[in-house]
């Protein structure tokens, strides 16, 4: 069974840093381009970041650019969002995903981890 | 950017209706078009990917349709299960991007 689990959320400082994490298990980890989508509160989806199944190529959204860095350790089955600088905006449930082809649909999702960005 | 308009943004509905809700592309996106279902406090699912493909699992009553810029998600008979928030999602290019939602909300 695919599994996706976010971890690394909570409650930090604007300006201030913080690493999520996401595990993956049930597949093949390396096969799979991988995402993060987010979702502030009472608010609708918003696409983060992208990563090639061999990290070659990465996307951001314009929102995150410069502050935020996706990776991913393949021998871990692990990926991660290194989110820097956060804003009151950045305030969200974070959610990974794997990217399938065709159409680049995501067929898998984790749970979500909150991030809340308040002083 | 590709920006990706749904209508309506909510919709009341009875169980057994037939409902459809409209995703509109700022430019064409061929078929790169899913759906996904919300229920509050729960990841997205998928639904339908490549516009009307349907991802398994998912109840034959579930049909998506379109091309281009103007595509449909069609529930033919609503089941309680259904009352939901759902969004379409252009995977056309990146930066990806969904639309605002649909709330469907029982009448």
């Amino acid at each position: 069974e695919v599994q996706l689990v976010e971890s690394g959320g909570g409650l930090i400082q604007p300006g201030g840093s913080l690493r999520l994490s996401c595990a993956a298990s049930g597949f093949i980890f390396s096969d799979y381009k991988m995402n993060w989508v987010r979702q502030a509160p009472g608010k609708g989806l918003e696409w983060v970041s992208y990563i090639s199944s061999s990290d070659s190529t990465i996307y951001y959204a314009e929102s995150v650019k410069g502050r935020f860095t996706i990776s991913r350790d393949n021998a871990k089955n692990s990926l991660y969002l290194q989110m820097n600088s956060l804003r009151a905006e950045d305030t969200a449930v974070y959610y990974c995903a794997r990217e399938i082809v065709p159409a680049a649909h995501f067929d898998s999702w984790g749970q979500g981890t909150l991030v809340t960005v308040s002083s | 950017d590709i920006q990706m308009t749904q209508s309506p943004s909510s919709l009341s509905a009875s169980v057994g209706d037939r409902v459809t809700i409209t995703c509109r592309a700022s430019q064409s996106i061929s078929r790169y078009l899913n759906w996904y279902q919300q229920k509050p406090g729960k990841a997205p699912k998928l639904l339908i990917y490549a516009a009307s493909s349907l991802q398994d699992g998912v109840p034959s009553r579930f049909s998506g349709s379109g091309s281009g810029t103007d595509f449909t998600l069609t529930i033919s008979s609503l089941q309680p299960e259904d009352f939901a928030i759902y969004y379409c999602q252009q995977s056309y290019s990146t930066p990806y991007s969904f639309g605002q939602g649909t709330k469907l909300e029982i009448k």
